[in-house]
């Protein structure tokens, strides 16, 4: 079954504006939460990562809030831009050779 | 340091035909994956090893097997390609499991 849910499936929103994605999952031995965005035709590249032990994690305009008790996480993308549209999975570290577990993934588009 | 690279790019089958997917990583890294990538479905695990010598099934072996030639190649072989395989094929390698780095991918079409 799908360890991690993902929301919303697409987003759109204009420049200038925040994005923001969600994920929940429910098992609590997950112990790192990386969030990927991916361009058409390209490979996932590692956006920003958190661990439970830190509540948010801000790269540039990129922010990670994470809730442990509600075993929630999401990703905030401030001042988006055109170059930021993309899909963005997230994923949580845990289990089998300690694989990621991937949500089904959020395709953003950033309109001028 | 090219990273992890895939080979190869694109590919087209018939039902029944076989082939191996190849990957390679320079980071140097212990554990290895191999990931299918559907619309609506995010990324599924199909084999993984965590070191060399060593391999295991992911969520999703079934039509699939693995070899971990060495530290840096891992292969996917489908022993006979069906339908349901066509998918985007994606490698990734990683030193402890938590930044795991992805290849460019492997685009198959099995008709």
């Amino acid at each position: 079954q799908q360890q991690v849910k993902q929301s919303p499936q697409s987003l759109i929103v204009q420049k200038g504006g925040i994005s923001i994605i969600n994920c929940a999952y429910e098992n609590t031995a997950f112990d790192y939460f990386p969030w990927y965005q991916q361009f058409p035709g390209k490979g996932p590249a590692l956006l920003i990562a958190i661990r439970p032990d830190v509540s948010e994690k801000k790269e540039g305009r990129f922010t990670i809030s994470f809730n442990k008790s509600a075993k929630q996480f999401s990703l905030h993308i401030m001042d988006s831009q055109p170059g930021d549209s993309a899909t963005y999975f997230c994923a949580a570290r845990g289990g089998s050779g300690y694989a990621l577990n991937f949500g089904k993934g959020t395709s953003l588009l950033v309109t001028p | 340091n090219a990273g992890v690279t895939q080979t190869p790019k694109f590919q087209v089958l018939k039902t029944g035909q076989s082939m191996t997917l190849q990957c390679a990583q320079d980071m140097n890294h212990n554990s290895m994956y191999w990931y299918r990538q559907d619309p609506g479905m995010g990324l599924r695990l199909i084999y993984y090893s965590a070191s060399e010598g060593t391999t295991d099934k992911g969520e999703v072996p079934n039509g699939y097997n693995v070899s971990r030639l060495n530290k840096r190649e891992f292969s996917l072989r489908l022993e006979s390609a069906a339908p349901s395989q066509t998918s985007v094929y994606f490698c990734a390698s990683s030193e402890s499991g938590y930044e795991q780095y992805f290849g460019p991918g492997t685009r198959l079409t099995v008709t």
